[in-house]
């Protein structure tokens, strides 16, 4: 199965300041996924990333907080744009490993807390 | 979109204990997965299982995708267990993974 990368795995934000997370992947892959999961919660899918295309987004989720990039087949970033204390959550990159039989791979996640 | 529904929400364990975890969704799917998300919020990836059974340890699981369920045995309980269990299925190849809520599973020595 796919090896994701995912940095950085913590970080310590001021409000209105923008964090960008970063994911490298082993290999090439089509689609990439990137989840939040606020405290206590279950995981909610922000936006599906495919390579040389805009991002698709979640109900609820606005490209203009979540900026996506995704240069190419091995790797995307995800920015939290003017940031709250609101948007102290983990935030996970995904990719569906192209093998069969091992389903979807997490990148570690990163802990984000704003102050 | 398709619903997944795990149960118990929570689950308080004596060390050596066995339990079993539950997980109903809502249509067919391609893709179901059980994973456990340790204290420091690593997803950890337990089994890959749209249907049928694996055993992996301690750990079980059994998909009958007929009857929309899953579950997850773990026997023989251990500290080390402790964490939140996710159930997250995707109804085609490729598609995204839609998650339960979670079961905290707590396991006392």
């Amino acid at each position: 199965s796919a090896v994701i990368s995912q940095k950085p795995s913590r970080d310590i934000c001021q409000r209105g300041t923008s964090l960008t997370i970063q994911c490298q992947v082993d290999s090439q892959v089509t689609m990439m996924f990137w989840y939040r999961q606020q405290p206590g919660q279950s995981l909610t899918l922000i936006a599906t990333a495919n390579q040389g295309s805009e991002a698709t987004y979640e109900s609820g989720f606005v490209i203009d907080k979540f900026p996506i990039s995704r240069p190419n087949l091995t790797f995307s970033t995800l920015t939290v744009s003017n940031m709250s204390p609101e948007d102290s959550s983990i935030y996970l990159c995904s990719v569906a490993s192209q093998g069969f039989g091992y389903g979807y791979t997490f990148g570690s996640g990163t802990r984000l807390t704003v102050v | 979109g398709i619903q997944v529904e795990q149960s118990p929400p929570d689950l308080i364990l004596q060390e050596g204990a066995n339990s079993t975890l539950r997980c109903n969704f809502s249509d067919s799917v391609n893709n179901l997965q059980w994973f456990h998300q340790n204290p420091w919020g690593q997803l950890i990836n337990l089994f890959y299982i749209p249907s049928g059974t694996k055993q992996n340890g301690r750990l079980s699981a059994t998909t009958v995708a007929t009857e929309r369920y899953s579950l997850l045995y773990i026997s023989s309980s251990q500290t080390t267990d402790s964490g939140v269990y996710f159930c997250a299925v995707a109804e085609t190849s490729g598609s995204r993974l839609t998650f339960g809520e979670g079961t905290q599973l707590t396991v006392n020595p």
